[in-house]
């Protein structure tokens, strides 16, 4: 079974400021995604980012960025430029390919509280 | 109305109740999933739709029955439920199959549920 592992329970950055979240994947797959989605106060999650495992380039979104390291199964998000609205709980998630018949499971981690100090 | 929606956004009920929890898409998608979300521990998928049947019950307790009449909504039907079940729950609705290889899922609001 895959399971996603998120360190950091909580995590605090100034406005301006970089800061780098963490995560690690344990899966027997070839051929997955993974994802970011954050979770502002007011509850609506949203992606933030996305990564194919095939593609050896770094998924960037604007701020934000992955580091990802397929060998190590690992898969960081680093947020530049931090701003107030950042602040939010932010999960990694991880989802086999979902072509064809699979259903596209997501298993997400525990979550990191992510504060913006002004 | 646009992306997914959920009502109620907060509910209070007692163990002895019955009440129904309410999710629509709007994005034309095939998928649709329930969620649910406890303090200090990860999204648990509890079920998953997949063009209106149900491909995945998640070791769910049967005090919580999901309907999918079609593909646009999702209801959650709750009756006896424990305060244990007090948590956010949340529905996403995805696109998959061909030509949809990425399963990114979006979400609504959540209710939050309260069982006294």
């Amino acid at each position: 079974a895959q399971t996603v592992t998120q360190s950091q329970p909580e995590m605090s950055v100034q406005e301006a400021e970089t800061v780098t979240l963490s995560c690690t994947y344990d899966t027997s797959e070839s051929d997955y995604y993974l994802f970011w989605y954050k979770q502002p106060p007011s509850r609506q999650m949203i992606l933030v980012i996305r990564q194919e495992a095939y593609k050896q380039q770094n998924a960037t979104e604007n701020r934000f960025s992955v580091n990802f390291q397929k060998a190590a199964k690992s898969f960081s998000l680093k947020i530049s430029d931090s701003q107030l609205g950042d602040a939010a709980m932010y999960f990694c998630a991880y989802s086999r390919n979902a072509g064809g018949t699979s259903y596209g499971k997501l298993t997400f981690g525990q979550g990191t509280i992510l504060t913006v100090h002004p | 109305e646009t992306g997914v929606t959920q009502t109620p956004r907060h509910l209070v009920m007692g163990m002895t109740n019955k009440k129904s929890l309410k999710c629509e898409q709007h994005l034309g998608h095939n998928a649709m999933y329930w969620y649910k979300q406890s303090a200090k521990k990860p999204l648990e998928l509890m079920f998953v739709y997949n063009f209106k049947e149900q491909t995945e019950n998640n070791s769910v307790p049967s005090r919580f029955s999901p309907e999918c009449p079609n593909s646009s909504h999702l209801f959650l039907h709750l009756h006896t439920l424990q305060p244990e079940d007090s948590a956010l729950y949340l529905c996403a609705s995805s696109q998959i199959g061909s030509g949809s290889s990425y399963n990114e899922q979006f979400f609504g609001p959540g209710t939050r549920l309260t069982v006294l």
